[in-house]
């Protein structure tokens, strides 16, 4: 069956530096990645959604690569700030049903 | 412009009651779509609502039901509640036939069995 994997360990960086974020998956190539942020007790929000023939794509501080031969994911945070403190979860398309599949989340915290 | 709503916030009920929450969508957003999120856990989907029915259904058990109104607003309804149905409950709204496929997510709604 589809899994898909983040570091359930939280990661912990300096205020100012490059966040990284992976997210892999096995078994299936989906049409689209998404990520989201979610704060404590709230609902997710949604970030970022790159699809499968695109390589990268940005927003603001943002940035998400795609690769399908690797089937894996990267989400980073430039420049962050302890305002980006937050649960990163990301989400794929399984069988091409547009219903997201998420992942755990991997918890970032950006120290001051 | 209203995001999506949920309600109630919180929610304290007895294993073996029945319960109900409610969610209204984004303005100008047709589909409602349900998600069980345990601690430490990812979202995961239960079912989608569009044009009044349910068009797709995660595995979830048949306790698990939910309804469409005419408005968009949708319910999710859990019978026979167990233990394990605690969990925060979100709704997200999208737009039928979006290429970008993105979803809206509520607040959610923190439902403890006991």
């Amino acid at each position: 069956s589809q899994k898909i994997e983040q570091n359930s360990e939280a990661l912990n960086i300096q205020e100012g530096k490059t966040a990284t974020l992976t997210c892999n998956y096995t078994n299936y190539s989906p049409a689209y990645l998404q990520w989201y942020r979610q704060d404590p007790g709230r609902g997710p929000v949604f970030l970022l959604l790159i699809r499968e023939n695109e390589k990268e794509k940005r927003k603001e501080r943002l940035k998400v690569t795609f690769d399908t031969t690797l089937k894996q994911s990267l989400f980073h945070i430039t420049a962050s700030q302890p305002a980006d403190s937050a649960t990163y979860l990301c989400a794929l398309d399984i069988g091409g049903s547009y219903i997201p599949t998420f992942g755990r989340g991997t918890s970032l915290i950006v120290h001051p | 412009d209203a995001g999506v709503t949920q309600s109630p916030t919180h929610l304290i009920k007895t294993r073996g009651q029945q319960v109900t929450l409610r969610c209204s969508p984004k303005s100008g957003h047709d589909t409602v779509s349900w998600y069980q999120q345990a601690l430490g856990q990812g979202p995961q989907f239960i079912f989608q609502y569009y044009e009044e029915e349910e068009r797709q259904r995660g595995n979830f058990p048949d306790r698990f039901s939910g309804h469409q109104f005419p408005n968009y607003s949708s319910e999710l309804n859990v019978n026979a509640l167990l233990l394990g149905d605690s969990a925060l409950y979100l709704c997200a709204s999208s737009l039928a036939g979006q290429i970008s496929y993105e979803q809206y997510f509520g607040p959610g709604t923190r439902l403890t069995v006991t």
